[in-house]
């Protein structure tokens, strides 16, 4: 597609569901980045996928959350067993390479836990 | 662990008035340091970017110069206009870990 695509924009959910969010990244490129960004709050590095593979998954902030990337393609970010302290925009972006590349960021999935 | 500061907003100004954001780092290494802008409604793109101390990284009238001395990237534009009321973020990229780390973001509203 022509940019970085997010879904849902908005998610709210109650406290314990499980939620999938889903990045859509530009064709061709083979890095993707998850961030999270809370209200006051800078964004904060989650995780990154070279092609299908995460190297580095000590960002994610418990084991609540996974992410995984098919196809070179489609990423999608789980959080399971919601906290409401997880209510955030959660931000995708993907470059041409892993590295000092532009990043192409999404518009975002704002979720927010009752 | 490495991060990026950079200045509280909000900050207000008047059009053509001169506009300077602080962002500083820490980093082992060399990083690559960038600027990105988020206008209001849209998603975050990337303003400017340098990749070595010295480089001084220029767009649309900003710019900014990595000053490995001062452990300093700051953001400057020498008239500012309405059109450029957003959000800026300054980010850094190290090698180790392909992380990147973005700063807290300021919010700059210009008045016509």
């Amino acid at each position: 597609g022509a940019g970085v695509s997010q879904s849902p924009s908005n998610k709210v959910t109650e406290k314990g569901k499980d939620v999938e969010l889903r990045c859509d990244p530009i064709s061709g490129h083979t890095a993707l980045y998850w961030y999270r960004q809370s209200l006051g709050q800078g964004l904060e590095f989650l995780i990154y996928f070279q092609g299908n593979s995460a190297p580095d998954k000590s960002g994610l902030p418990s084991d609540r959350f996974s992410a995984e990337r098919t196809g070179g393609s489609v990423s999608t970010l789980t959080i399971q067993r919601t906290q409401q302290e997880d209510s955030a925009v959660y931000l995708c972006a993907s470059s041409l390479e892993v590295g000092p590349w532009p990043q192409h960021f999404g518009d975002g999935t704002r979720l927010s836990i009752l | 662990g490495d991060s990026v500061t950079q200045m509280e907003g909000p900050v207000t100004l008047s059009e053509e008035a001169f506009l300077t954001i602080n962002c500083t780092y820490t980093a082992t290494g060399y990083p690559s340091l960038f600027w990105y802008v988020q206008y209001p409604g849209e998603g975050l793109q990337l303003l400017l970017k340098a990749t070595k101390a010295d480089d001084k990284g220029s767009n649309k009238g900003f710019e900014a110069t990595y000053r490995k001395e001062t452990t300093s990237f700051h953001l400057e534009k020498g008239s500012v206009q309405v059109s450029d009321s957003a959000v800026y973020f300054c980010a850094l990229w190290r090698n180790t870990g392909n992380q990147f780390y973005f700063g807290t973001g300021t919010s700059l509203t210009v008045i016509p």
